[in-house]
């Protein structure tokens, strides 16, 4: 019963290679995210979406790619791989209520890395 | 351009003492403040949560207080135990946004 799940968990891969990172939340959330934790620790956020739109893309190289097929899954897809691409990167979502703020609930972070 | 800083990269306190965890933040915008625990390979919790229109939030053994004129936000953890041991992530944010900006965290180790 897991909230948000990312899959796979590790990834070691080759410069230039594609690859992809998948994230499923079962919490009827509205608002998924994508974020990066590099290794001075930042936690930074890169791309938004609600409701399957796109709300925030960080000035992140277009070789990031989010996709939404519907509210509970949001994958990344990365084009040629880059070594400054190795890193955790952690999905998360919430609730999106207009009145309240609403606490990320996250997944247990892929740790991503370019040989 | 940091936003949102933890100064402390790390805190060592003795099991049943107070942890005092600190959080500064430039953006006099952020309207709403977070703290998230992260153990090892976990992906990051959501601890407590305090609105700017406060400036003291408790949660059991956990107690935020934010200070917005000199733009601080602390955590106080009474009586800190060895299950507290983790990182510390205060987030902000601002009404109209979802983004949430993150400090770098803090490493908490309670010693038994």
């Amino acid at each position: 019963d897991t909230a948000v799940s990312q899959t796979p968990k590790y990834l070691v891969t080759q410069m230039g290679n594609d690859k992809s990172i998948k994230c499923e939340q079962n919490l009827g959330h509205d608002t998924m995210y994508w974020y990066k934790q590099d290794s001075k620790k930042f936690l930074k956020i890169m791309f938004s979406y609600n409701n399957k739109e796109l709300i925030i893309n960080e000035t992140v190289p277009n070789r990031f790619s989010p996709k939404s097929p519907d509210k509970a899954h949001l994958n990344l897809h990365i084009n040629s791989l880059e070594l400054g691409d190795s890193a955790v990167y952690f999905c998360a979502s919430s609730r999106s209520d207009r009145v309240k703020y609403n606490e990320q609930f996250f997944g247990p972070g892929t740790r991503l890395t370019v040989l | 351009d940091q936003q949102v800083k933890q100064n402390s990269p790390s805190l060592s306190v003795q099991e049943g003492r107070i942890s005092i965890l600190n959080c500064d933040y430039t953006n006099s915008m952020f309207d709403y403040f977070l703290w998230y625990k992260k153990y090892p390979a976990e992906g990051p919790t959501f601890l407590i949560s305090i609105s700017s229109i406060k400036d003291k939030n408790e949660d059991g053994r956990f107690t935020v207080f934010l200070n917005k004129s000199a733009k601080h936000l602390s955590l106080h953890i009474v009586p800190s135990q060895p299950g507290d041991s983790a990182v510390y992530f205060c987030a902000a944010t601002h009404s109209g946004t979802y983004k949430y900006i993150f400090g770098t965290g803090t490493r908490l180790k309670v010693l038994a």
